[in-house]
């Protein structure tokens, strides 16, 4: 199995441009987590969704950050208009089964500028 | 609610033992995990302790829960310099819908001189 794939890797980006960041998660994992890790905050949920459906989305930041999952195996993250403070590492994750045993993605470095 | 504190840098050497401690205040917590984080990666699940365990040993990795005292430990044997990392302590807790959510700490920077 390839993982969860994220991407993109790296994204450099001017303040107020749009940013998707997008992740694969591994087939067959029916729950599916975006973190932002900061070195001030670390890690911190911002949504999980269970078989598709946003569950829990307390964690983003304001109105500017949204995230959807289509279907099974795919997700987006959206910042519009973007800004120097989300400059963070964002990770995407996937599990399945009540162990809640989380698979990580390599993540996407996003830099504002 | 939850919340997870570890302190957050840890220095050893080559050949001695690390330990990482975590402390968490959920008593409602199932599990508790170790990840650990390379540099440049994502993190990756070292271990993990069902709560009503009190140790668990796996290989160099021995894992310490006192539930009473909301405690966890890991304890990693005769630490090589491939085990420099960003450990996180995180414990899961029934979020409805038959999943679970993970709280995780900030993570303890371990460096390991040779």
């Amino acid at each position: 199995d390839a993982g969860v794939i994220q991407s993109p890797r790296h994204e450099v980006t001017e303040m107020g441009q749009e940013v998707t960041l997008r992740c694969k998660p591994i087939s067959g994992h029916n729950s599916l987590f975006w973190y932002r890790q900061t070195m001030m905050r670390g890690l911190e949920l911002l949504i999980y969704f269970n078989n598709n459906v946003p569950i829990d989305d307390s964690g983003m930041p304001e109105d500017r950050f949204s995230a959807k999952m289509p279907n099974a195996s795919f997700s987006t993250l959206k910042i519009q208009p973007s800004e120097p403070r989300d400059s963070a590492v964002y990770f995407c994750a996937s599990s399945f089964g009540v162990l809640g045993e989380l698979f990580f993605g390599e993540g996407s470095r996003l830099t504002v500028l | 609610g939850e919340d997870v504190e570890q302190s957050l840098f840890l220095s050893v050497r080559e050949g001695d033992s690390s330990v990482i401690n975590c402390t968490y205040t959920d008593s409602s917590s199932t599990y508790l995990y170790w990840y650990k984080q390379e540099p440049g990666a994502g993190l990756q699940l070292l271990t993990y302790i069902f709560s009503n365990m009190d140790m668990k040993q796996d290989q160099r990795l021995t894992v310490l829960l006192n539930k009473k005292d909301k405690h966890l430990s890991l304890r990693i044997a005769d630490t090589q310099t491939g085990d420099s990392a960003i450990y996180f302590c995180a414990e899961s807790s029934p979020s409805g819908a038959g999943s679970y959510q993970l709280t995780f700490g900030k993570g303890t920077k371990l460096s390991v001189i040779p």
